[in-house]
């Protein structure tokens, strides 16, 4: 199965500042996700990330907060715009390769 | 859109005995139900998944089943050890291995 990285794995954040994470994977996979795990809560879709074109965002979840880059297929990018303490969690970026979907693992992200 | 609904939320059992979690879900176009197990502070792991056009899979001691008339699947771990002890998480997809919706989650504690 794929081999996801993830960095930073953890950082602190000042409320109003960006953070960008980044996501490789060991091999070519087909889709990339991102996802948010708030402390002892499941795992909620934030996009798809689509290589060469825009992201594919959920409900609740818009570009301008969350900028998503793939330039190509193993790497992408997560941005947390303008923060706030309600962006503490954890994020995780994912790699499907059509057969199953496997996770990094994560950046946990607090605001102060 | 799809909604994935798992209970118990917690469970607690004897080592060596068996553990059942169950989860439902809405859309009847979902097609693969992946379980995931995730222990504290890490990635979830995909730990045994199933298709639509197969109602039971096996792995050791792990097995997941699928009703597709009640939109319902399960995973049974049998002869259950301390190691089991994580969170596990079940999801379902209309794309495949791709967008994944998740349950809320269930903390198995495995008492010895």
């Amino acid at each position: 199965s794929a081999v996801i990285s993830q960095k930073p794995s953890r950082d602190i954040c000042q409320r109003g500042t960006s953070l960008t994470i980044q996501c490789q994977v060991d091999s070519q996979v087909t889709m990339m996700f991102w996802y948010r795990q708030q402390p002892g809560q499941s795992l909620t879709l934030i996009a798809t990330a689509n290589q060469g074109s825009e992201a594919t965002y959920e409900s609740g979840f818009v570009i301008d907060k969350f900028p998503i880059s793939r330039p190509n297929l193993t790497f992408s990018t997560l941005t947390v715009s303008n923060m706030s303490p309600e962006d503490s969690s954890i994020y995780l970026c994912s790699g499907a390769d059509g057969s199953a979907q496997h996770f990094g693992d994560g950046t946990r992200l607090s605001i102060l | 859109g799809e909604n994935v609904e798992q209970h118990p939320s917690t469970l607690s059992v004897q080592e060596g005995d068996s553990a059942v979690i169950k989860c439902t879900y809405s859309d009847s176009a979902s097609n693969y139900f992946p379980w995931y197990k995730q222990e504290l502070g890490k990635r979830p792991q995909l730990i045994i998944d199933i298709r639509s056009n197969v109602g039971e899979k096996k792995d050791q001691r792990i097995a997941v089943t699928l009703n597709k008339t009640a939109k319902h699947f399960s995973l049974h771990i049998t002869e259950t050890q301390p190691e089991d002890s994580a969170v596990y998480f079940c999801a379902a997809s209309i794309q495949g291995a791709q967008k994944l919706v998740f349950g809320q989650g269930t903390r198995l504690t495995i008492n010895p």
